[in-house]
């Protein structure tokens, strides 16, 4: 039973398309996060939403655009796909703050 | 702001050998510390977490102490294994930052046999 699932798990497309990547917990957390890690490693958060509400935007392009349809969901759209936006993205959860966060298996996105 | 520094890699190490990863933070009020590991091409695994002065977190043969004095959480282990070669990384959670888990830049592992 996977805690916090995101689909696909590899996603190549072409410059200027839109897609979504969908994540989904299983563990009953009110916290819902995207993280990006480049292709140096390095993680940066990019939403965060507790209890469906939109709570951190880190200075994200706006053609990122978060949906958190229920406590369980939170689902990332990205519009007019850049090279740049190339990346690793990272789904979590947690319960409550200053609780370590779940982490999904995340999505490799390629934009060519 | 609150942040995590931690040393840079690649460590490549020998089988058994005694390992250590240096991480200090900087951080208002009383954060809580993790170590986070991700194996190739997988998504990050909570190792260990300490959440207050003096606490001793403890996973898979892994230590890290919250040292308060020193603002430090280095990651130790006595003895490496070629297994244990992924990435590391030191993380901090504060309440000023209740949302979110603030990241170092991460330690590449390699252990020969």
């Amino acid at each position: 039973d996977t805690a916090v699932s995101q689909t696909p798990k590899y996603l190549v497309t072409q410059m200027g398309n839109d897609k979504s990547i969908k994540c989904e917990q299983n563990l009953g957390h009110d916290t819902m996060y995207w993280y990006k890690q480049d292709s140096k490693k390095f993680l940066k958060i990019m939403f965060s939403y507790n209890n469906k509400e939109l709570i951190i935007n880190e200075t994200v392009p706006n053609r990122f655009s978060p949906k958190s349809p229920d406590k369980a969901h939170l689902n990332l759209h990205i519009n007019s796909l850049e090279l740049g936006d190339s990346a690793v993205y990272f789904c979590a959860s947690s319960q409550a703050v200053n609780t370590e966060a779940f982490f999904g298996q995340g999505t490799r996105l390629t934009v060519v | 702001g609150d942040s995590v520094t931690q040393m840079e890699g690649p460590v490549t190490l020998s089988e058994e050998a005694f390992l250590t990863i240096n991480c200090t933070y900087t951080a208002t009020g009383y954060p809580s510390l993790f170590w986070y590991v991700q194996y190739p091409g997988e998504g990050l695994q909570l190792l260990l977490k300490a959440t207050k002065a003096d606490d001793k977190g403890s996973n898979k043969g892994f230590e890290a102490t919250y040292r308060k004095e020193t603002t430090s959480f280095h990651l130790e282990k006595g003895s490496v294994q070629v297994s244990d070669s992924a990435v590391y990384f030191c993380a901090l959670r504060t309440y000023s930052s209740a949302s979110k888990i603030i990241f170092g830049s991460g330690t590449r592992l390699s252990i020969r046999p």
